[in-house]
C-alpha cells in the first residue's frame, strides 16, 4: 500500500462546477499536511497547508480527518486557470515529506 | 531573485556517463532534499540533509550520492547512467526538517540515451 494516496483523476469539469479531490495516507504520525499544485513542465507549488480545524483561501477548502486518515481539497467555481495537477503531500516525524501520486484537473470552458 | 534554483535545466546525455545537478536556495532554511518524478508524474524523495546531514535517504542505486557542502547547497552527482534514470529531478527546502512546507527548484529533465 502507498503511504499516501489520492484519487486517481483525471477529472474533466465545466468552469463554474465544485470539484473535490480525496487523498489518505497510512501513517497514523504523520503531522503535516499539504496541497500542491504542478502546472505542466512546473515544479509543484505550496496551494495551501491543511490545518486540523480545516481552512479555506477563497474558492479552496482543504479539511483533515485524523481518525479516518485523509485530506481533502474542494475547489468552487471552477476557472480555466485552475487546470493543473494537485499533489497531497504528508510529513512525519523524520521530517520526510511524501506526495501522492496527483490527480490531474482539466476545466473546460 | 529565484529562492531555490538549480542547474542545468536540460539535461541530455548517453548511458554510462557520469553528471551532476547542482542546487542552491537562498531562502535561509535548514533542510534541502531531492525528489525524482517518473514519467507517470509520481514524485519520490531521494534524500534529505539537515544542516548538510544526511537524514532521509531512501532506496535508491548507489549509482546516485548527495553533497551538500553548506546548508544552502545541495548537489546529486549520479554515476554510470542508466536509461530508467530518465526523469526530472526536483531539488526543494523547507525551514526546518519537520512539518514545514518545501519550496521547489524549477526541475532537471534528465534524458538518457
Amino acid at each position: 500500500r502507498k503511504e499516501v494516496e489520492q484519487d486517481p483523476g483525471p477529472f474533466n469539469v465545466p468552469e463554474g462546477a465544485t470539484v473535490a479531490f480525496n487523498c489518505t495516507y497510512s501513517n497514523s504520525a504523520s503531522q503535516s499536511f499539504f496541497w500542491y499544485r504542478q502546472d505542466c513542465r512546473k515544479e509543484p507549488k505550496l496551494l495551501m497547508s491543511v490545518y486540523s480545524s480545516g481552512n479555506e483561501d477563497g474558492r479552496f477548502t482543504a479539511q483533515l480527518n485524523r481518525a479516518s486518515q485523509y485530506i481533502s481539497l474542494l475547489i468552487r467555481d471552477s476557472k480555466l486557470s485552475d487546470s493543473a495537477t494537485y499533489l497531497c503531500a504528508v510529513s512525519n516525524q523524520g521530517g520526510k515529506l511524501i506526495f501522492g501520486q496527483g490527480t490531474e484537473l482539466s476545466v473546460k470552458p | 531573485d529565484t529562492a531555490v534554483s538549480q542547474t542545468p535545466k536540460y539535461l541530455v546525455t548517453q548511458m554510462g556517463n557520469d553528471k551532476s545537478i547542482k542546487c542552491e536556495q537562498n531562502l535561509g532554511h535548514d533542510t534541502m532534499y531531492w525528489y525524482k518524478q517518473d514519467s507517470k508524474k509520481f514524485l519520490k524523495i531521494m534524500f534529505s540533509y539537515n544542516n548538510k546531514e544526511l537524514i532521509i535517504n531512501e532506496t535508491v542505486p548507489n549509482r546516485f550520492s548527495p553533497k551538500s557542502p553548506d546548508k544552502a547547497h545541495l548537489n546529486l552527482h549520479i554515476n554510470s547512467l542508466e536509461l530508467g534514470d530518465s526523469a526530472v529531478y526536483f531539488c526543494a527546502s523547507s525551514q526546518e526538517a519537520r512539518n514545514t512546507e518545501a519550496f521547489f527548484g524549477q526541475g532537471t529533465r534528465l534524458t538518457v540515451v
